[in-house]
C-alpha cells in the first residue's frame, strides 16, 4: 500500500447536491493531483496542489474545486453534481510538481442518481 | 494530439500462461513511459518505468519493452497467476509541467484457473 488515503470509500449523491472527497498524501509528500476515471477508462487529471496553491489543471468545469491544507492533506469539492460525475475519483500525491514517481490513493467511488 | 492507446480492450487467460500487452503513443516530445497495474476499485501501484534511452525493464513477471522509434511499448507477464487479474494502465509522460501525463485507457486481464 502507498501511505496515500482517500475518505470516504464510497458516496451516493442525488443530482444537483455537491460533495467533498477528502486526500491524505503520503509523509513528506507537498504535492497532491485528482483524477477522475469513469468506468473502463483512464485516469483523467483534474487539477494538482503545490504548497496549498493550484498547480495547474485539466479540462474541467469551475464546479471542481480544491484546496490543500498546510498539513498537505486536500479537498475535492464538486458542486451542481451531474449524473457524468459518477466515478472512481483518485489522488495521488509526490514529492514535488517536478516528480515523476506519483503514489496513489484507493479512490473514492462516487455515484450521482 | 497526445493520445496513448492500449490494446487488447480485455483479455482472458489461463493461469499459468503467458501474455504480452500493448500501448501506442503519439506523445511528443517524450520524457518516460510507465506501467500501472490497478487491481479494482483500487489506485494504480506503478510496475515499471522506462526513459527515451531504455528498450527494457523488469519487475518480477512482468517484463516492459519499449520502441521510441515506433512510439510502441509491450507490458509481458510470464506464468500468470490469478493474483494478475487486474487493469494494466500505460501512462506516457511529455516534457514540461504538471499536466503532461497521458493516461491509456488500460487493459482488463482475467486470469482464470
Amino acid at each position: 500500500e502507498t501511505g496515500v488515503t482517500q475518505s470516504p470509500t464510497h458516496l451516493i449523491k442525488t443530482r444537483g447536491q455537491q460533495v467533498t472527497l477528502r486526500c491524505s498524501s503520503q509523509s513528506g509528500h507537498n504535492t497532491v493531483s485528482w483524477y477522475q476515471q469513469a468506468l473502463g477508462q483512464g485516469p483523467q487529471f483534474i487539477f494538482q496542489y503545490y504548497r496549498e496553491e493550484e498547480n495547474g489543471r485539466g479540462n474541467f468545469p469551475p464546479r471542481f474545486s480544491g484546496l490543500q491544507f498546510p498539513n498537505y492533506s486536500s479537498e475535492l469539492n464538486v458542486n451542481a453534481l451531474e449524473l457524468d460525475d459518477s466515478a472512481l475519483y483518485l489522488c495521488a500525491s509526490s514529492l514535488d510538481p517536478g516528480e515523476d514517481e506519483q503514489y496513489f490513493g484507493p479512490g473514492t467511488r462516487l455515484t450521482v442518481t | 494530439k497526445n493520445q496513448v492507446e492500449q490494446s487488447p480492450q480485455s483479455l482472458i487467460i489461463l493461469e499459468g500462461k503467458n501474455c504480452t500487452l500493448q500501448c501506442n503513443y503519439t506523445v511528443s516530445p517524450f520524457s518516460n513511459l510507465r506501467w500501472y497495474k490497478q487491481d479494482t476499485g483500487r489506485g494504480p501501484v506503478s510496475l515499471t518505468i522506462m526513459t527515451f534511452s531504455e528498450n527494457t525493464k523488469s519487475n518480477g513477471r512482468y517484463t516492459a519493452t519499449l520502441d521510441a522509434d515506433t512510439k510502441q511499448s509491450s507490458l509481458h507477464i510470464t506464468a500468470s497467476q490469478l493474483s494478475d487479474s487486474a487493469s494494466y494502465i500505460c501512462v506516457v509522460r511529455g516534457t514540461g509541467g504538471y499536466n503532461k501525463l497521458i493516461f491509456g485507457a488500460g487493459t482488463r486481464l482475467a486470469v482464470h484457473p
